[in-house]
């Protein structure tokens, strides 16, 4: 069955560093990927995806994404963390394969900045 | 505004009590879904609809029904809850699922006492 693994559950940046948080899915037909982010009290929103296109995917308030296939990874990095970005962060994969599409959510990580 | 909504925001109910939460979206989206969200599981999915036509269960359907008698709204009813149901809830919705975004409402926390 396809699965998720977000590594971290927490992860803590200064003001200014850089951003990684982790994700590696299993399944030995790439899925459709997807970076969501939730601020307290909302719903998730769509950060960036992944749906076989450019292997380097941009997403909005200037994270970005790197699809590798032998690594089975789909990290999410931005450059320079701003206190906005405290939130939580769940990557996702739907399978192309079952049918159903359904998406699989990792278990979050949630992001601290400290000025 | 395109947009899911989900009611209510807060509920607090008792054991055995039956209660429904109400989604509707107005994107005219094929794909909707149900969620719970619990401390260090993440999101899982409870149940699905591809269309009016097909709705299945997802990963963690024990206690709970939906309905999707016209393609807007995805009721999500619980007939008899217990404590266990205790979580925040949030229906979202897709175009077609696969590769298109998910919009998610703003969420349901309910607690079963």
């Amino acid at each position: 069955a396809q699965s998720v693994t977000q590594l971290g559950s927490h992860v803590s940046v200064s003001e200014g560093a850089l951003v990684l948080l982790r994700c590696n899915y299993s399944s030995s037909v790439p899925p459709y990927l997807f970076w969501y982010v939730q601020y307290p009290n909302q719903g998730l929103q769509l950060l960036l995806k992944y749906t076989s296109a450019a292997t380097l995917v941009k997403g909005i308030n200037g994270f970005e994404a790197e699809f590798k296939k032998s690594e089975t990874s789909f990290h999410l990095t931005k450059p320079s963390a701003h206190m906005s970005d405290a939130a939580e962060y769940f990557c996702a994969v739907s399978d192309r394969t079952s049918g159903t599409y359904k998406y699989i959510f990792g278990t979050g990580t949630r992001l601290k900045v400290l000025a | 505004e395109a947009q899911v909504t989900q009611n209510p925001r807060y509920l607090i109910t008792v054991t055995g009590k039956k209660l429904t939460v109400t989604c509707s979206q107005n994107m005219n989206h094929e794909y909707m879904s149900w969620y719970r969200q619990d401390p260090g599981l993440g999101l899982r999915q409870i149940y699905y609809s591809m269309n009016v036509e097909v709705t299945d269960k997802g990963d963690v359907p024990e206690g709970y029904k939906v309905s999707r008698k016209e393609k807007r709204n995805f009721p999500l009813i619980l007939e008899s809850p217990s404590p266990n149901q205790t979580s925040l809830y949030f229906c979202a919705s897709s175009l077609r699922g696969g590769s298109t975004e998910a919009f998610f409402g703003q969420g349901t926390r309910l607690t079963v006492v």
